[in-house]
């Protein structure tokens, strides 16, 4: 079982639809949680920190689910431009220094 | 621009010729961390510094691969006698502690032919 763990999709949704994605991680010792968006051919580029009360950054909104052991992304009103994957990151030791990447869900918006 | 810089952007190279990449961080991040991304996967974590010490080497980064930072600034990566699996995209990036987030650079392409 991999360490972090996302449904590759893909998501196919139409604009102005609301999305969301699940990641599942393993190690309950996990420290610190992120978001990261990837274009085809690109570098991944952070969208957000995902904060214990839960946070929203305009129509994207990240959760922390400590008991289950998994974060979520929602995205509001889906925009084509939304077209992407997404990189869930977990930080398991700060100590260690070692982030963890899941494979990432590809999300296609339509017009 | 002051963001996360890697050169070169693509690497063609036959197989069993050494390859460098560098990397150069955002100036004030004193945390570096290197990458491999294969299609389909998220990045693979191979090692990562603080300032020039190298603190942590993953299993995938075999007696070929070899990371340095010497002044604590800039990074490389060599690869020694390339193979095949070799080809990838290698992501660098760097973050201003532990707990930060890490910004990346856009990667170098490595091809074995």
């Amino acid at each position: 079982r991999k360490e972090v763990e996302q449904d590759p999709g893909p998501f196919n949704v139409p604009e102005g639809a609301t999305v969301a994605f699940n990641c599942t991680y393993s190690n309950s010792a996990s420290q610190s949680f992120f978001w990261y968006r990837q274009d085809c051919r690109k570098e991944p580029k952070l969208l957000m920190s995902v904060y214990s009360s839960g946070n929203e950054d305009g129509r994207f909104t990240a959760q922390l689910n400590r008991a289950s052991q998994y974060i979520s992304l929602l995205i509001r009103d889906s925009k084509l431009s939304d077209s992407a994957t997404y990189l869930c990151v977990v930080l398991f030791n700060t100590n260690a220094g070692k982030s963890t990447f899941g494979d990432g869900t590809t999300l296609t918006v339509k017009p | 621009d002051t963001g996360v810089s890697q050169d070169p952007r693509h690497k063609i190279t036959k197989r069993g010729q050494n390859v460098t990449f560098r990397c150069d961080p955002i100036s004030e991040h004193n945390r570096l961390y290197w990458y491999r991304q294969t299609l389909g996967q998220g990045p693979e974590f191979l090692t990562y510094f603080q300032n020039e010490a190298q603190l942590e080497k993953s299993r995938l980064l075999s007696d070929r691969f070899s990371a340095e930072r010497p002044k604590g600034s800039f990074s490389t990566l060599e690869i020694q006698r390339t193979e095949q699996g070799d080809s990838a995209m290698y992501l660098c990036a760097s973050s201003l502690s532990e707990n930060q987030p890490q910004h990346f650079g856009d990667g170098t392409r490595l091809s074995i032919l």
